[in-house]
């Protein structure tokens, strides 16, 4: 019964380090997204994608940040020179196609940036 | 921006059936109503969602009123384990995959 897996569960990083934050999808699944919540917020989407191409990356930030779903091996989310502000709960979800769209979510990572 | 208006907070005593109000007067006729629920430092769990018929799983129902403004999900038999942030969504099946979040209801079930 694996979920969607992320890891690692929590990441401290200081002020200009780079960020790699992994999810691995439910079995069978090919779409992935990533979303951000800060403390007391709901999530906010930040990019889908499927196997080897970003659908849609209206979300994330123009700068820093970048996501790849390889044809294998997991997807990343790759946060760069991370600042103060980067702070904040990061989820995946993956789901069966857009069609079938019930998304399921792995239990996020936790980036705090000292 | 979300489309859905929720209470903050709500309390329910174990045990008791816990019934979560949504409004979402503005919804679209091939827009769903999900929902999902977030327990205290775990990722969101999907719930059940519905478009015009009311719907029953394992978790729990949602009943949708029938100008579809407006939504109830039930908790038939409140647990502890069943505290959680309770979000509401709409969505157009099969193109908007964008989860779009409010602040959601935080329900907390008392002994």
């Amino acid at each position: 019964n694996a979920g969607v897996m992320q890891n690692p569960r929590h990441l401290v990083r200081r002020r200009g380090q780079e960020a790699r934050l992994r999810c691995s999808p439910m079995k069978g699944h090919s779409h992935v997204y990533w979303y951000r919540q800060l403390p007391e917020e709901g999530l906010k989407f930040m990019v889908y994608l499927q196997k080897e191409n970003i659908i849609d990356e209206s979300g994330m930030p123009k700068e820093r940040f970048s996501a790849e779903f390889p044809k294998e091996g997991p997807s990343i989310l790759r946060i760069q020179q991370v600042v103060r502000g980067d702070s904040a709960a990061y989820f995946c979800a993956s789901s069966l196609g857009p069609a079938k769209n019930i998304q399921y979510f792995g239990a996020g990572t936790r980036l705090s940036v000292l | 921006d979300a489309k859905t208006t929720q209470p903050p907070s709500m309390d329910c005593a174990e045990g008791r059936a816990a019934n979560l109000p949504c409004n979402h007067s503005t919804i679209s006729g091939n827009e769903y109503v999900y929902w999902y629920r977030q327990i205290h430092s775990q990722g969101p769990q999907y719930i059940i969602h519905g478009l015009k018929n009311n719907e029953t799983n394992e978790m729990a129902s949602l009943i949708i009123t029938e100008d579809r403004k407006s939504s109830t999900l039930i908790l038939p038999h409140a647990t502890l384990r069943d505290t959680a942030v309770y979000y509401c969504i709409v969505r157009v099946e099969g193109s908007n995959y964008q989860l779009i979040w409010g602040a959601g209801t935080k329900l907390i079930i008392k002994p």
